[in-house]
């Protein structure tokens, strides 16, 4: 199975950018990069995904390296609401395996 | 609001006991996933359902299975409680239009605890 590697945890101040960073290098040709963020006491939540190229939404921003072994989730402007633990996941054809996600505090 | 709901939200049994957990997708999508998630870790996937039919199993015993009905709404049924089973189960739907497609919505859970 492909794996991600993420931090434990980041921190950030209110209204700064943050750079949530994944490494995948088993990824295969095929695999999607999903980013899915779950705030307390809620399910999971799609937060952007893409294959080769950055794809930006209202959300956030995905940065893929040229050699897809590593993606970036970049929120511009964090947000208290953006407190939450952000999963990189390699989406495989009938399945997303979640690792422990990076648990992301933001400071006011 | 994603338009998934499971029931019930809380739910206590003892050891050895059987459980079912259902949820009800979001209208208009044909694929249904199970997730286990323990305290403190994310979500593992147990299996997924499309078009009534099992097509992707994780690591879970036999004893964990689903059912998908015509209205694609979904059971999961948990035989012979483990107290290990205390977790919350979490039931996600998407529109499955072709591979690795579709964005998935998630319930908020069903929270487990074997005693």
């Amino acid at each position: 199975d492909a794996k991600t590697t993420q931090p434990n945890s980041m921190e950030s101040n209110e209204e700064e950018p943050v750079h949530l960073p994944c490494n995948h290098s088993t990824i295969s040709g095929t695999d999607y990069i999903h980013w899915y963020r779950q705030l307390p006491s809620q399910g999971p939540e799609y937060v952007i995904h893409g294959l080769t190229s950055n794809v930006n939404n209202r959300m956030a921003s995905l940065a893929i390296a040229e050699d897809r072994k590593s993606s970036t989730l970049i929120l511009h402007r964090a947000t208290l609401r953006d407190a939450a633990v952000y999963y990189c996941i390699l989406r495989d054809l009938n399945d997303m395996r979640f690792g422990a996600g990076t648990r992301l505090t933001v400071k006011p | 609001e994603t338009g998934v709901t499971q029931s019930p939200t809380h739910l206590i049994k003892t050891r050895g006991q059987q459980v079912t957990l259902r949820c009800s997708s979001q209208s208009g999508h044909n694929t249904v996933s199970w997730y286990q998630q323990a305290l403190g870790q994310g979500p593992q996937f147990i299996f997924q359902y499309y078009r009534e039919e099992e097509n992707g199993r994780g690591n879970f015993p036999p004893r964990f299975s689903g059912l998908q009905f015509p209205n694609y709404s979904s059971e999961l049924n948990v035989n012979a409680l483990e107290l290990d089973d205390s977790a919350l189960y979490l039931c996600a739907s998407r529109l499955r239009q072709g591979p690795n497609t579709g964005e998935l919505f998630f319930g908020e859970g069903s929270r487990l605890t074997v005693l």
